[in-house]
C-alpha cells in the first residue's frame, strides 16, 4: 500500500534556530508534494505545494527564504523551518499525491514543532 | 458546518448510535474529500465523493454531496469507540492542485 514516513515526529529548537523535517513515500509516486501547518485548534494551512520538475508555489504569507523546500524526485521531499520563533509553532504535515494515481493525498504522521 | 468562521466542532455520541456530520464549501469543486485524524497521527483519507455522484457508501460510512448548495456529509452508522477521531472535509477544484480542509468535527464515541 501506499505509505508516506515523516520524520522527525517532534523537534524542540530555541528560537532563531533552524530545523528541517523530510517525507518518504512509499509504494507509490510523490508526483506532488503539499507542506501544510496544523495548529492546535486543528486548522490547515497550505504552506506549499512542490511537483517534480515544477516550480514550487508558496502560498501568501509563506516565503521560500523562511521555508525552502527540496522534492529531487519521486519519493522524497523536505522542508525546513529557518529561523524558528514561537508563531512558528505546530504540526508539520506533508501530503504527498501520484497524479498518474488515485486522487488520494497521502500524510505522514506530521513533525511537531515546539520553538523555545 | 466546517467552513466558514466556525471553530472546530465537537460532537459527542453513545456507542451504537448514528452521526452525521455536515460540510459546506465555497468554491466550485469536482471532488469532495473526507479524512480522519487520529491524536498523533497525519490525516487519513476515508472516503471521496465526486461532483456526479449524490451518495457514497463505504462499509459504516455514507457520505453525500449537493452540488447545488455546496454541501456534503458524512454519516456513520452504529458508531463505534474507534471512529473517535477528528473528520474533515477537504475540497479539490478541477484544474488546482491542492486540497482545501475544512476545520474539522471532533467526534467523541462514548462507551
Amino acid at each position: 500500500g501506499a505509505l508516506v514516513y515523516q520524520y522527525p515526529r517532534r523537534t524542540i529548537c530555541k528560537s532563531g534556530t533552524s530545523m528541517r523535517m523530510e517525507c518518504q513515500a512509499v509504494g507509490f509516486q510523490a508526483t506532488s508534494v503539499a507542506w501544510y501547518r496544523q495548529s492546535p485548534q486543528k486548522t490547515f494551512e497550505l504552506i506549499a505545494l512542490s511537483t517534480v520538475n515544477s516550480a514550487i508555489k508558496y502560498e501568501q504569507n509563506f516565503t521560500q527564504e523562511k521555508f525552502p523546500i527540496s522534492h529531487p524526485n519521486l519519493s522524497f521531499s523536505s522542508m525546513t523551518v529557518l529561523n524558528a520563533y514561537l508563531e512558528d509553532r505546530g504540526l508539520y504535515l506533508c501530503g504527498a499525491r501520484d497524479w498518474g494515481g488515485a486522487e488520494t493525498l497521502y500524510f505522514g504522521s506530521g513533525t511537531r514543532l515546539t520553538v523555545l | 458546518s466546517q467552513w466558514g468562521e466556525e471553530n472546530l466542532q465537537a460532537l459527542s455520541i453513545q456507542e451504537g448510535e448514528d452521526v452525521t456530520m455536515n460540510c459546506s464549501y465555497k468554491t466550485y469543486t469536482t471532488v469532495v474529500h473526507w479524512y480522519r485524524q487520529d491524536s498523533g497521527r497525519g490525516p487519513a483519507l476515508i472516503i471521496l465523493i465526486r461532483s456526479n455522484e449524490r451518495e457514497k457508501r463505504s462499509g459504516r460510512l455514507r457520505a453525500t454531496l449537493d452540488t447545488s448548495s455546496q454541501s456534503s456529509s458524512l454519516s456513520i452508522t452504529a458508531a463505534q469507540c474507534e471512529d473517535t477521531a477528528v473528520y474533515f472535509c477537504a475540497t479539490d477544484q478541477e484544474g488546482a492542485d491542492r486540497l482545501t480542509f475544512g476545520k474539522g468535527t471532533q467526534l467523541i464515541i462514548q462507551p
